[in-house]
């Protein structure tokens, strides 16, 4: 069954705007991943937050994670129209193989 | 210096073909996957190897078979494609086996059945 589910399914904002994304996931994980794919391209890790660690930074990104409601946000600040792209978060349960489930993702549009 | 490559990069196909996509990583890795991309964009894990050894083989009908030769390289075989086959495939690849490894994604191989 899928995981991870993502809020908004699409967000449309101006550039210079934050954008907020959301997951929610139904398992217990032992880390949480966000990807970023642009139209026509495979996906690009962006940023690896584990189940022990509350949030997390890098460059314009910040993640948290809220693991007592199975949840995580993906905040991008100031954002670019190159910020343009489709983002999924992916978790990685407790097993000890390199399954990844990735939610159904948000597609971000930020207009210049 | 590709990291992750694919091919083809695009493949039409009539209905009860047998096809292939190849894939190929520099980067030393010891561990590749193959994901499905439906239209909605669902993104799902279908076989993984950890030198070349089969680790994650999800619910996948039977003709799909995975193939590795070696450390760097992931190949699927698809026999009698049906029109529900039609989807992006990605290969990805990552430096050991446990989920806590970032994956490095191929650019997908857009497979359309006619």
């Amino acid at each position: 069954s899928q995981q991870g589910e993502e809020d908004p399914q699409a967000l449309s904002i101006q550039e210079g705007e934050n954008a907020t994304m959301n997951c929610s996931y139904k398992t217990s994980i032992n880390n949480l991943q966000w990807y970023r794919q642009n139209s026509g391209r495979g996906l690009v890790h962006l940023i690896l937050i584990r189940s022990n660690e509350r949030e997390k930074h890098s460059g314009r990104l910040r993640v948290t994670l809220d693991t007592s409601k199975k949840s995580s946000s993906l905040l991008i600040t100031a954002s670019r129209a190159a910020d343009t792209a489709s983002y999924f978060c992916a978790t990685r349960g407790s097993s000890n193989t390199g399954k990844l489930i990735f939610g159904q993702g948000t597609t971000l549009q930020v207009k210049p | 210096d590709t990291a992750v490559s694919q091919t083809p990069k695009y493949l039409v196909t009539q209905m009860g073909n047998d096809k292939s996509i190849k894939c190929e990583q520099n980067l030393g890795h010891d561990t590749m996957y193959w994901y499905k991309q439906d239209s909605k964009k669902f993104l799902k894990i279908m076989f993984s190897y950890n030198n070349k050894e089969l680790i994650i083989n999800e619910t996948v009908p039977n003709r799909f078979s995975p193939k590795s030769p070696d450390k760097a390289h992931l190949n699927l075989h698809i026999n009698s494609l049906e029109l529900g086959d039609s989807a992006v495939y990605f290969c990805a690849s990552s430096l050991g086996a446990g989920g806590r490894e970032t994956q490095y994604f191929g650019p997908g191989t857009r497979l359309l059945v006619l």
